[in-house]
């Protein structure tokens, strides 16, 4: 089992571009969530998703939009980067629909906008 | 919504003594509190959670304690060693609801 998967590990981009950052698991979890943490702070909830189909916004979600077609995918897309979007992204996943089980992350993807 | 306050930010112990993390929470609905450790360049990794039906829950050096009186949670590491040095998160979460509300944070340093 890969557990929860994340491409691409870094990710240069210039400001105004667009770019998916993918997220997937092989653990059939129905929760799956995006979270941003800049240096030196939390983990700040971006989108979550708690079945295929159904999505919703986190703390932190303007600038990004997400969509869950499959049990196992979870990408997150950036609209038009900004240099306030550099950090790192992690995916996360759990078993249920709701908070109150473990969180598996992926090993994030450290972006940064120039 | 709900807030997780996490106390201290820094905390530097000698190794071999005992490292206290504390959190509060704001939704006194909360009923699941996770605590994750964050080594550098990492993933957090799940290291013990505790349910709202339980004060107190040990796994070897490490405990948790809870008190829903006064919406406060702890992490306790005893007999601390150099592994333990990371970032330590606590969060906090509803079965009713979907998202985990995550702490600022607390890095911890082990002196040798």
């Amino acid at each position: 089992n890969a557990g929860v998967t994340q491409t691409p590990k870094f990710q240069v981009l210039k400001t105004g571009q667009s770019m998916t950052l993918q997220c997937a698991q092989d653990m059939n979890h129905e929760y799956m969530s995006w979270y941003r943490q800049d240096p030196g702070m939390g983990l700040r909830l971006i989108h979550y998703s708690v079945g295929a189909g159904i999505t919703d916004q986190g703390e932190v979600p303007n600038g990004y939009n997400v969509s869950r077609s499959t049990t196992e995918d979870f990408p997150l897309r950036l609209l038009s980067a900004a240099p306030s979007q550099t950090s790192v992204y992690f995916c996360a996943t759990s078993q249920g629909t709701s908070g109150g089980y473990p969180q598996y992350f992926g090993p994030g993807t450290r972006l940064t906008v120039l | 919504g709900e807030n997780v306050e996490q106390h201290p930010s820094t905390l530097s112990v000698q190794e071999g003594d005992s490292a206290v993390i504390k959190c509060t929470y704001s939704d006194s609905a909360s009923n699941y509190f996770p605590w994750y450790k964050q080594e550098l360049g990492k993933r957090p990794q799940l290291i013990i959670d505790i349910r709202s039906n339980v004060g107190e829950k040990k796994d070897q050096r490490i405990a948790v304690t809870l008190n829903k009186t006064a919406k406060h949670f702890s992490l306790h590491i005893t007999e601390t060693q150099p592994e333990d040095s990371a970032v330590y998160f606590c969060a906090a979460s509803k079965s009713s609801a979907s998202k985990i509300i995550f702490g600022s944070g607390t890095r911890l340093s082990i002196r040798p």
